[in-house]
């Protein structure tokens, strides 16, 4: 089974929709990422879940709200977004906080490819 | 703050060769991770390989070299024996751990095309 999952795939929404991607990790992994992946950009880092909590927002956009019920389930509420939030939305995670290369690899999802119209 | 630079937008390899793909980084942390991934078209990155700013040997997996430099600060990365199904985008990226959070600073990223 793969170790992180996505979905949807892929969405197409309106600037006055309301919906939801959603990010599961079958590591064990106790941190949890959202990324951002535009075109001719590079990626970047929008929110991390260190133990559930939210450690990490990187100035993005209230338009972006992230939830972490769980250390396996991430999910990324959007809701009136802009065209230019058109980008591929990655998900990521790690075992943070030991020592080791292995254990602090961030290993992504497929990605969630969102068009706003 | 960190940095990651990728000068090679786009990089041409024949199928059996040998390529590198350069990467060169900028940080003041004593204590640092360098890791290489790769993006296919289907969107996923799939994490090649790492290396740990005091590992004094070049990191391997498979196929995949790491080209440590710390004095210059550099870490590229050579594939050999290119395979056609290595055409991808290829992103060097360096961990930084800052505000009890761990970070990834990505590079733009290199085209790789395998030529058959």
């Amino acid at each position: 089974e793969t170790g992180v999952t996505q979905t949807p795939r892929h969405l197409v929404m309106g600037m006055t929709n309301k919906k939801s991607l959603k990010c599961e990790q079958h590591l064990g992994h106790n941190a949890m990422y959202w990324y951002k992946q535009s075109a001719k950009k590079p990626l970047e880092l929008m929110f991390v879940y260190n133990f559930k909590e939210q450690t990490e927002n990187n100035s993005v956009p209230s338009r972006f709200s992230p939830e972490c019920p769980n250390s396996s389930h991430l999910f990324l509420h959007l809701h009136t977004l802009q065209p230019e939030d058109s980008a591929l939305y990655l998900c990521a995670s790690s075992q943070a906080g030991l020592a080791g290369a292995n254990q602090e690899t961030q290993y992504f999802g497929p990605g969630t490819r969102l068009l706003v119209l | 703050a960190q940095k990651i630079t990728q000068t090679q937008p786009g990089m041409f390899v024949q199928e059996k060769e040998a390529v590198t793909l350069d990467c060169t980084y900028d940080t003041s942390d004593q204590s640092y991770g360098l890791f290489w991934y790769k993006q296919p078209s289907s969107g996923e990155m799939i994490f090649l390989i790492y290396q740990g700013s005091y590992d004094e040997q070049n990191a391997t997996e498979g196929r995949y070299s790491l080209n440590f430099q710390k004095a210059r600060k550099s870490a590229n990365l050579v594939i050999s024996a290119s395979q056609l199904g290595d055409s991808a985008m290829y992103f060097c990226a360096m961990r930084s751990f800052q505000g009890g959070s761990e970070k990834l600073v990505f590079g733009k990223g290199t085209k790789l095309t395998v030529n058959p």
